[in-house]
This record gives structure tokens, C-alpha cells and sequence, in this order.
């Protein structure tokens, strides 16, 4: 089946700092999802692309839909301590499928 | 409030016997589904059903079973023949309107002793 990588796997960074992190595939996909995860809860849904080239903002986050449809980034900007999670790229290749594919995760410290 | 509630929070079961954890939504959502988690991993399928009385394997559906009589409701039993069931499973929701966007309800972890 379909692979998503994601990287990195974690990530250490100072309260301030600008935080980026992809996903990649090596078959394309028609929907990217950025979502985040808090311990012991379910993700919640950040960002949706759905368009080749979208980028699209969410407060400090931004996230891109690759050219190729085969990748995807996420940013953020100016890190405070309630970004600590995990956070989560998944891939959809058809959208009435309701099949999503998830990466492993990028989990984000982030230090006061 | 609309959302997905699952019960309870955190099971613990013997090994052999069945289990059902619970999904239910009052978003008025035609498509549920199952997800597994396990630590340091993503996501991965267990099953989805797009409408009432109907429903579909994941990948990874082997040792599990679901049913689907109520459009809210989408519960999940984990077999004995589940090789491996501690882990936290997460039910979630969309309406398959050409946009799925999933809901994801708060999870259950399961421990099998």
C-alpha cells in the first residue's frame, strides 16, 4: 500500500523558534491533511490542501501541497510552549474513499 | 455540542476474551471509521463504513469486527484472534461530500493483560 515518510521524527527547539516539517510519498496523492495530536487525546485537524501548489495559512501555520502531489510541508511560526504534540500528515488519494494514509508523526518540543 | 464520544477512556481485559469499544456521533456524519495507534507510529485502518449498514476493511482488519445498524453509531470488537490488541484505538467521522476531513473522537486505550 500507499507510504508516507515524515520527518523529522522529533524535534527539540526553543519558544520562538520557527518549526518545519514534511511529509513525502512516493505515489501521489489528491488531498494532504495536517493534523495535531495532544497525549492521550485524538488529532485534530490543522490545515487541509487539496489543490497542487496550494499553500494555505492557519494562524502560524502554513502548509504546502507539492507540485508533484507527491509532498507536503508544514510551518510554524514563533513556537510557544502549547505547540508541544505530535503532529501528523496524512495523504488521500480519492477524496469519497474516506481512506486517509498517515505518516508517523513529527513530535514537537518545544522549550520556555 | 456536537462530536464523537468513545467509551470508556481505558480498558483492561483479559487475554482470549472479546472486547467492544464504543463510537458514537451526533454530527450527523454518514462515514465512520477505526483507526489503530500504536506508540511511536501513525495512524493505520482497521475498518470504515461509509453508510448505515455497510462497511469496509482497513488494512489492517484481521481479529477485528464492527457493525453499523445506527448512522451514529460504529462499534468496534476486538477479537481473541487479535494477536496483538493493546494499543489506542480511534474512532472518527467525515461526511463524504468529496472533502474528508476526519473528526477524530478523544480514543480508548485498550490493555490486554
Amino acid at each position: 500500500g500507499q507510504q508516507l515518510n515524515q520527518s523529522p521524527q522529533s524535534m527539540f527547539i526553543q519558544e520562538g523558534e520557527d518549526v518545519s516539517m514534511n511529509c513525502t510519498s512516493s505515489s501521489i496523492f489528491n488531498t494532504w491533511l495536517w493534523y495535531k495530536q495532544d497525549p492521550g487525546e485524538g488529532p485534530v485537524l490543522l490545515i487541509a490542501l487539496y489543490k497542487a501548489g496550494e499553500l494555505t495559512s492557519n494562524g502560524r501555520l502554513t502548509a504546502q501541497f507539492g507540485i508533484t502531489r507527491k509532498d507536503s510541508f508544514l510551518n510554524i511560526s514563533a513556537s510557544i510552549p502549547s505547540d508541544v504534540g505530535i503532529y501528523f500528515c496524512a495523504g488521500q488519494l480519492d477524496t469519497n474513499a474516506g481512506k486517509s494514509t498517515f505518516g508517523d508523526g513529527t513530535t514537537l518540543t518545544v522549550k520556555p | 455540542d456536537g462530536g464523537i464520544t468513545q467509551s470508556p477512556k481505558y480498558l483492561f481485559r483479559k487475554e482470549g476474551q472479546n472486547v467492544t469499544l464504543s463510537c458514537e456521533q451526533n454530527l450527523n456524519h454518514d462515514a465512520m471509521y477505526w483507526y489503530r495507534q500504536d506508540p511511536g507510529q501513525g495512524l493505520r485502518l482497521i475498518y470504515y463504513s461509509q453508510i448505515v449498514n455497510d462497511f469496509q476493511k482497513g488494512d489492517i482488519a484481521e481479529g477485528y469486527s464492527v457493525s453499523r445498524e445506527k448512522k451514529e453509531s460504529f462499534p468496534l470488537t476486538v477479537t481473541s484472534a487479535q494477536k496483538n490488541p493493546t494499543a489506542f484505538y480511534l474512532c472518527a467521522s467525515s461526511t463524504p461530500d468529496g472533502y474528508n476531513e476526519q473528526f477524530f473522537g478523544p480514543g480508548t486505550r485498550l490493555t490486554v493483560l
